[in-house]
């Protein structure tokens, strides 16, 4: 089991928002930078977000990513059919990296 | 146009060894500190192990420790994994990267399986 549980599935219809969760403790997100990762069918991952919300260049805004306390927050907003993938959040701890279990997005 | 190239995966037996290779290019290889990430087939990501910019400091997952070893070569711009004592439960796929910067190969296929 992920120290980082998220949501294991989440859907939406083509422009609709959704958000995924990642919750966590003191001491993994409430005192770390949380990054997002995208990883569509047979792809590597992608990176998304990080420090919790900056996006890297070409990523497009719809991707927004939040913290609060111990939890955090991917929203994807305008959903698009090619956004049907995984999402993992993950955070370095200054030792390893912690990714959590991941959220399978299906678009309707 | 950062590049990381996967390669040395393939079957072994339960016990075996391999050692991967990651060929980088496209960035100041020797100014990342790197990893190894892994996935088994249907499930999440696995980190398996860091390695710094001048490899004094490297650290790897609880699952690997004693049988994995990371090392890389700045001059060449390569990072490895030495694989020993492989189990059933360390087939999937590996990627090489850098994962503050969202740096990531296409992976490698480790099936370990008699």
């Amino acid at each position: 089991q992920s120290v980082l549980p998220q949501p294991p599935s989440a859907s939406g219809t083509p422009g609709q928002r959704v958000t995924i969760s990642c919750s966590g403790s003191s001491s993994n997100i409430g005192s770390n930078y949380v990054y997002w990762y995208q990883q569509l069918p047979g792809t590597a991952p992608k990176l998304l977000i990080y420090r919790n919300n900056q996006r890297p260049s070409g990523v497009p805004d719809r991707f927004s990513g939040s913290k609060s306390g111990t939890s955090a927050s991917l929203a994807i907003s305008g959903l698009r059919s090619e956004d049907e993938g995984d999402y993992y959040c993950a955070i370095w701890t200054g030792s390893m990296w912690e990714f959590g279990g991941g959220t399978k997005l299906a678009v309707l | 146009e950062v590049q990381l190239v996967e390669s040395g995966g393939g079957l072994v037996q339960p016990g075996g060894s391999l050692r991967l290779s990651c060929a980088a290019s496209g960035f100041i290889f020797r100014s990342y500190d790197m990893n190894w990430v892994r996935q088994a087939p249907g499930k999440g990501l696995e980190w398996v192990s860091y390695i710094s910019t001048s490899s004094s400091t490297k650290y790897y997952a609880d699952s690997v420790k004693g049988r994995f070893t990371i090392s890389r070569d700045n001059a060449e711009n390569s990072l490895f994994l030495q694989m020993d004592s492989l189990r059933d439960e360390d087939t999937a796929v590996y990627y090489c990267a850098g994962v503050l910067e969202g740096y990531w190969g296409q992976g490698t296929l480790v099936t370990v399986s008699s």
